[in-house]
């Protein structure tokens, strides 16, 4: 049982390319997400899903893309990466719709450098 | 729009101090509570939840959390601190209303000198 896998582990970008973050869980777990985390700011949501086909936008969307055809995968696209996009991203699940039950499961995080 | 308050940034104890971390939201309606942990270079571990009953949580690794809610805290202690306990501790509420979102306080990086 793998829980959230996120790949890749590190990753440096010049501005203006475009990249996927994966992620992916084993668990059958309704909802995804992802938050970005910067010093002093803790995790924010940036989107999210409640299960396959259905997406929805967090507290900072603006950059990023999403998409949910299986409920296993989860993958965050940056369409033109700056250099405010250097963060670490993580994904969480959790096996609930509509309320974190036992707390959501984090992947091990990206490490993003927009350069 | 709903926050979350972590006043303490960074907090550095000797082993065997006891630890009181420090949280408050301002959402006004029901909450689930949760205090997680980031071990250096590690994700996110729930570390304790409240959602209901008791307003004193206990947790693992001996920490525990009491609830006030005419206080909007949900502050995070630990009566002897060892070094393992450095790292950073990251409080989140789940307003019942919002479905699964959790909104995250900024953080409060742990150092415990041996």
């Amino acid at each position: 049982n793998a829980g959230v896998t996120q790949t890749p582990k590190f990753q440096v970008l010049k501005t203006g390319q475009s990249m996927t973050l994966q992620c992916a869980q084993d668990m059958n777990h309704e909802y995804m997400s992802w938050y970005r985390q910067d010093p002093g700011m803790g995790l924010r949501l940036i989107h999210y899903s409640v299960g396959a086909g259905i997406t929805d936008q967090g507290e900072v969307p603006n950059g990023y893309n999403v998409s949910r055809s299986t409920t296993e995968d989860f993958p965050l696209r940056l369409l033109s990466a700056a250099p405010s996009q250097t963060s670490v991203y993580f994904c969480a699940s959790n096996r609930d719709r509509v309320g974190p039950g036992g707390g959501y499961t984090f992947g091990s995080g990206t490490r993003l450098t927009v350069v | 729009a709903q926050s979350v308050s972590q006043h303490n940034h960074h907090v550095i104890l000797s082993e065997a101090a006891s630890l009181e971390l420090g949280c408050n939201y301002s959402y006004g309606g029901t909450v689930n509570l949760f205090w997680y942990v980031q071990y250096p270079g590690q994700h996110l571990q729930l570390l304790l939840k409240y959602f209901s009953g008791d307003p004193l949580v206990k947790g693992i690794k001996g920490f525990e959390a009491e609830f006030i809610k005419s206080k909007f805290s949900f502050n995070l202690r630990k009566p002897s601190v060892q070094w393992s306990d450095t790292a950073e501790y990251f409080c989140a509420v789940n307003p019942k209303a919002a479905g699964n979102k959790l909104t995250f306080g900024g953080g409060t990086r742990v150092l415990v000198k041996p």
